[in-house]
């Protein structure tokens, strides 16, 4: 068990629809990253924050958004939902800011668009 | 721009033979890190290994031993006597300085251990 926590584990939603999924780190991390893993794309960062604040962007779409509250719980929110956004999204934690230390993950978000 | 490449799409040995998953990557930076992430079938990202670009030190822990050599730019990761549980993908990633040290995953490598 690495500590971090996903909710739900498994969703399935129609396209166009919105959906939310959540995360909360370990205890005494105050980074969390999002990542997606699809078949075609592999596994592709999409967002970090660090105590509350957005720290560094990847590959995420404008449809997508991810926000960090005060108790370091993080959600990402995914709408106008598409057949191409089926994949596995995962959360990681760390301790520090900068993603160069060792990352918790979680068991992941298997999320499918019908 | 910061590349990891994973050769071996899919590994297939025999339970008891050694194995070893390539990773090569590509950066400018002088301070990154490298790392090894397992994923079983159960779907889970586990933390294997990380290593600075500063420490090429070989790294051995139990049945597992990790290869750094900044010369070929690879890292990569050896199963000694594989087992059916190792049976998993293995991921390779890299960490820059540039970018804010955002970590980029090579492709995984499948690795199955056959009874």
């Amino acid at each position: 068990d690495s500590g971090v926590t996903q909710t739900p584990k498994h969703l399935i939603t129609a396209t166009g629809q919105r959906v939310t999924l959540r995360c909360s780190p370990r205890s005494g991390d105050l980074s969390v990253y999002w990542y997606q893993q699809s078949l075609d794309q592999g596994l592709q960062f999409l967002i970090q924050y660090y105590n509350g604040e957005e720290r560094a962007k990847g590959n995420i779409l404008e449809r997508f958004s991810a926000q960090q509250f005060p108790d370091l719980h993080s959600e990402l929110n995914l709408s106008s939902l598409e057949l191409g956004d089926s994949a596995l999204y995962f959360c990681a934690s760390s301790v520090a800011m900068e993603d160069n230390t060792e990352a918790f993950f979680g068991q992941g978000t298997r999320l499918t668009v019908v | 721009a910061q590349k990891v490449t994973q050769a071996q799409t899919e590994i297939s040995v025999v339970e008891k033979e050694d194995v070893t998953l390539d990773c090569v990557y590509e950066t400018r930076d002088t301070t990154y890190y490298l790392f090894w992430y397992k994923q079983p079938p159960s779907g889970e990202l586990v933390f294997l290994i990380r290593r600075n670009s500063f420490d090429e030190q070989n790294e051995i822990s139990g049945r597992y031993s990790w290869n750094f050599q900044k010369s070929t730019s690879s890292f990569n990761f050896t199963i000694t006597a594989s087992q059916v549980v190792d049976s998993a993908v293995y991921f390779c990633a890299l960490s820059c300085h540039t970018g804010g040290f955002k970590t980029i995953f090579g492709a995984g490598t499948r690795l199955f251990v056959k009874a």
